[in-house]
């Protein structure tokens, strides 16, 4: 079973506005990544946030994390087309590093 | 500085047929995992490896999967025999240290006939 599970399933927007994606998860984790994926290619690493903290910044990224609620999401400021991607969010389950993705989000930013 | 490098990037086999991935990490990198990517059942961990060692493969789906690592820069995925339904992409991604971001190679596509 899936540990993340993210929302909504596909986001279409304007280039231009943010983009939130939201993910949620079962069990206590030592921290969530978020990943991208173009179509047909691999995964990238987005961020990485711990457990212990709440907020992290990279460039136009902005991720959450609210441990109570076990829920995280991640805000994409000022898309850009080349934002295009699915967005996954992955949690270790308190595993260490066994991650376990979620279903995705696809997002589609129109110019 | 060279990505996780896969091969083959595509295949195509018959049922029966015995397939082999290929996967080399990024030099340095003491984790190594294996994940298979379906429409249905979304990217899935097969397994993975600690410094060669297997650690937890409880996703390999059945006998027919086994994975092996002899050295710290090259791993294999090997399904045989292959059936219809192991049609994926399958994922290689390494990382170092514990708990840290993994970085994933391009993938495997295959499709068994």
């Amino acid at each position: 079973s899936q540990q993340g599970e993210e929302d909504p399933q596909a986001l279409s927007i304007q280039e231009g506005e943010n983009a939130t994606m939201n993910c949620s998860y079962k069990t206590s984790i030592n921290n969530l990544q978020w990943y991208r994926q173009n179509s047909g290619r691999g995964l990238v690493h987005l961020i990485l946030i711990r457990s212990n903290e709440r907020e992290k910044h990279s460039g136009r990224l902005r991720v959450t994390l609210d441990t109570s609620k076990k829920s995280s999401s991640l805000l994409i400021t000022a898309s850009r087309a080349a934002d295009t991607a699915s967005y996954f969010c992955a949690t270790d389950g308190g595993y260490g590093n066994k991650l376990v993705f979620g279903a995705g989000t696809i997002l589609r930013v129109k110019s | 500085d060279a990505g996780v490098i896969q091969s083959p990037r595509h295949e195509v086999t018959e049922m029966g047929q015995e397939v082999t991935l290929r996967c080399k990490p990024i030099s340095g990198h003491d984790y190594l995992f294996w994940y298979r990517q379906t429409m249905m059942r979304g990217l899935e961990l097969l397994i993975y490896f600690n410094n060669n060692v297997p650690i937890d493969d409880s996703g390999m789906p059945e006998d027919r999967f086994s994975a092996k690592m002899p050295n710290a820069s090259f791993s294999t995925l090997k399904i045989q025999p292959s059936e219809p339904r192991d049609s994926a992409v399958y994922f290689c991604a390494s990382s170092f240290g514990d708990y840290n971001e993994q970085f994933f190679g391009p993938g495997t596509r295959l499709t068994v006939l």
